[in-house]
């Protein structure tokens, strides 16, 4: 079976570095994804990774491992907006997202 | 520039009616995708269109759901005489496809309580 594991809860202080981990078992992999959501809300788009390596993007950074099946999100300077569930997403090989369920992020000041 | 926009945001209905949901995708989007999502869960995949042609609907799908993108513009998800498992999250993405993989953007979603 298709398999993406995430931790169910984190929490990071204000203005600390935090990494969150996804780990997959997928048939075939296309690309792995990273949405942010805040409660109540619609999943909106962080980052995607084909390649092995780490993707750059302001505050966010990703990291892809694909023999290890492995990614991590990394956010630094973390700031009270930040607050939200994390969701790692990876499409197969019929190219379909396949998602985690999630990790909730809880920024303390 | 709109984003995706659906309709409406919060439905709430007595169990065995129908109910309909509207999607409008970012307008040069080719594709579009239907998911449903409970609390502490991410989006199940429900169905998903490229242009006006259903290409592919969950095997976990009841018969009482129902999408269409008639022009292969906005699209609609109908549930019939819905249950109180229904209650959920419905969310919709669109992309624009450039070869297969591509990134999906989301509308707000409609959040539907079953009574």
């Amino acid at each position: 079976g298709q398999n993406i594991d995430q931790p169910t809860e984190m929490t990071a202080t204000e203005g600390a570095i935090v990494q969150i981990n996804c780990t997959y078992q997928t048939s075939g992999f296309n690309g792995l994804f990273w949405y942010q959501q805040h409660a109540g809300e619609a999943p909106t788009f962080l980052s995607y990774n084909v390649l092995d390596g780490l993707e750059e993007k302001g505050r966010f950074s990703s990291f892809l491992s694909r023999s290890k099946g492995y990614s991590y999100l990394l956010l630094k300077e973390l700031q009270m907006k930040d607050s939200a569930s994390y969701l790692c997403a990876v499409m197969d090989s019929n190219y379909q997202l396949i998602w985690g369920a999630g990790t909730k992020l809880i920024i303390k000041p | 520039d709109t984003g995706v926009s659906q309709d409406p945001r919060h439905k709430i209905t007595k169990r065995g009616q129908n109910v309909t949901f509207r999607c409008d995708p970012i307008s040069e989007h080719n594709r579009l995708y239907w998911y449903r999502q409970t609390l502490g869960q991410g989006p199940e995949f429900l169905t998903y269109f490229q242009n006006e042609a259903q290409l592919e609907k969950s095997r976990l799908l009841s018969d009482r759901f129902s999408a269409e993108r008639p022009k292969g513009s906005f699209s609609t998800l109908e549930i019939q005489r819905t249950e109180q498992g229904d209650s959920a999250m419905y969310l919709c993405a669109s992309s624009f496809s450039q070869g297969h993989t591509d990134t999906q953007y989301f509308g707000p979603g409609t959040r539907l309580t079953v009574l």
